[in-house]
């Protein structure tokens, strides 16, 4: 199995473009989220869906959109991307309940 | 403040040496995880508890629910056991949340 598949791994955008951070998880989980990391901060959760046509908002869910039309892919949208969504974004997925994430490997983001 | 704070922040150990990593929160939680982070950037999940105490190899996870605090144990540590640590708790106000620590970097020298 894949696991969780996110793409692109690196992506330089100038500000006010758009591109969507693709992730795909071949596992059949419910869950999937979107996560940010930046410099001495933990993760922080961006968006998040509990299964397909539901999404809801985390922490810091300001200049990004998410949908889920398939269990499998959980996209994240910046629709005019600005030099403070510099990042690195993490998708995860899992089993809904308490039980062990999947992480992908990450998407490191620079907006100049 | 953060809702889950970890320390130390960095650690220097030489090779062998057991290595305790700390967690505190300050909600109520449904589950506590630890996770691994190494220099590639990938995340993976290491243990997740509730109450009591975990074991794989040379890591050991404990958790004391009261006193809303967690350690990792890391014995006889290796080089290759350099990475960031991480604490993340699923909070009871919102299960499907997930708060984070800042990480520990942990450096094991030969």
């Amino acid at each position: 199995n894949a696991g969780v598949t996110q793409t692109p791994k690196f992506q330089v955008l100038k500000t006010g473009q758009s591109m969507t951070l693709q992730c795909a998880q071949d596992m059949n989980h419910e869950y999937m989220s979107w996560y940010r990391q930046d410099p001495g901060m933990g993760l922080r959760l961006i968006h998040y869906s509990v299964g397909a046509g539901i999404t809801d908002q985390g922490e810091v869910p300001n200049g990004y959109n998410v949908s889920r039309s398939t269990t499998e892919d959980f996209p994240l949208r910046l629709l005019s991307a600005a030099p403070s969504q510099t990042s690195v974004y993490f998708c995860a997925s899992r089993i809904q309940g308490d039980t062990e994430a999947f992480f992908g490997q990450g998407t490191r983001l620079t907006v100049v | 403040k953060n809702e889950v704070e970890q320390s130390p922040q960095n650690l220097t150990a030489q090779e062998g040496e057991f290595i305790t990593i700390n967690c505190s929160y300050s909600v109520g939680i449904s589950a506590l995880h630890w996770l691994q982070q190494h220099p590639g950037g990938g995340i993976v999940s290491l243990f997740m508890l509730s109450s009591g105490k975990k074991k794989h190899g040379r890591l050991i996870a404990t958790i004391n629910i009261q006193e809303k605090h967690s350690s990792l144990h890391i014995t006889a540590s290796h080089p290759r056991d350099s990475a960031v640590y991480i604490c993340a708790a699923r909070p009871n106000y919102n299960n499907n949340d997930m708060r984070f620590g800042a990480g520990t970097r942990l450096t094991v020298k030969p």
